[in-house]
């Protein structure tokens, strides 16, 4: 699986766009880019998933270079409850017996303060 | 709707004793997945599975052994504990979904077990 590169922290203000890079440049075609979070003592939880093209959930959206190299996950309005460690993870599609595991980084202290 | 549930939540152990961490899932899922994850560092994969009867190493499994009886269960043993075995670990699962490009589902964790070994 590609490595990935991300800020070891960042800071946002509550309600503002919370921006996280992650940088990917060695990622291959059939390499899909996710993003998951962990807040403390709690399991990773899923945000966003995606190929090539930008994607939006009710979480966040996801935006990926034209030549997918890097991306960057954004929280458009960022709470104090999104204040946790993120990962930005590539990964094998699975397929017959083959299982796309998860490789999971240092990921983005993301704090959001008042 | 239980998702997916370890048990137990905390557990501390002697040095040498055995014990068995429970995962049930209850979303049918064909992947299942054990991570540790020690203090600063990302979750590093021990095993997994990617059905019934089927599993298989990821890259820290020595120490560790599973099995896969059945969808739901996929319990991870310790068959002689070791202090550098203290650790939270997490339980995944994932479904797996025919078709050309296989499966991009993204995986459901549970909360984890806080394991102490003296």
């Amino acid at each position: 699986d590609a490595k990935t590169t991300q800020p070891t922290s960042m800071d946002c203000a509550e309600g503002r766009a919370a921006n996280l890079p992650c940088n990917h440049s060695t990622i291959s075609g059939n390499e899909y880019v996710y993003w998951y979070r962990q807040i403390h003592s709690q399991g990773p939880q899923y945000i966003i998933h995606g190929l090539k093209n930008n994607e939006t959930n009710e979480m966040a959206s996801l935006i990926i270079t034209e030549d997918r190299k890097s991306s960057t996950l954004i929280l458009p309005h960022a709470t104090l409850r999104d204040t946790a460690v993120y990962y930005c993870i590539v990964r094998v599609s699975a397929g017959g017996t083959s299982y796309g595991k998860l490789t999971f980084g240092q990921g983005t202290i993301l704090t959001v303060h008042p | 709707n239980a998702g997916v549930t370890q048990t137990p939540k905390f557990q501390v152990l002697k040095t040498g004793q055995s014990m068995t961490l429970q995962c049930a899932q209850d979303m049918n899922h064909e992947y299942m997945s054990w991570y540790r994850q020690d203090p600063g560092m990302g979750l590093r994969l021990i095993h997994y599975s990617v059905g019934a009867g089927i599993t298989d190493q990821g890259e820290v499994p020595n120490g560790y052994n599973v099995s896969r009886s059945t969808t739901e269960d996929f319990p991870l043993r310790l068959l002689s504990a070791a202090p550098s075995q203290t650790s939270v670990y997490f339980c995944a699962s994932s479904p797996r979904v025919t078709g050309t490009l296989g499966s991009n589902q993204p995986q459901h964790f549970g909360d984890g077990t806080r394991l102490s070994i003296l």
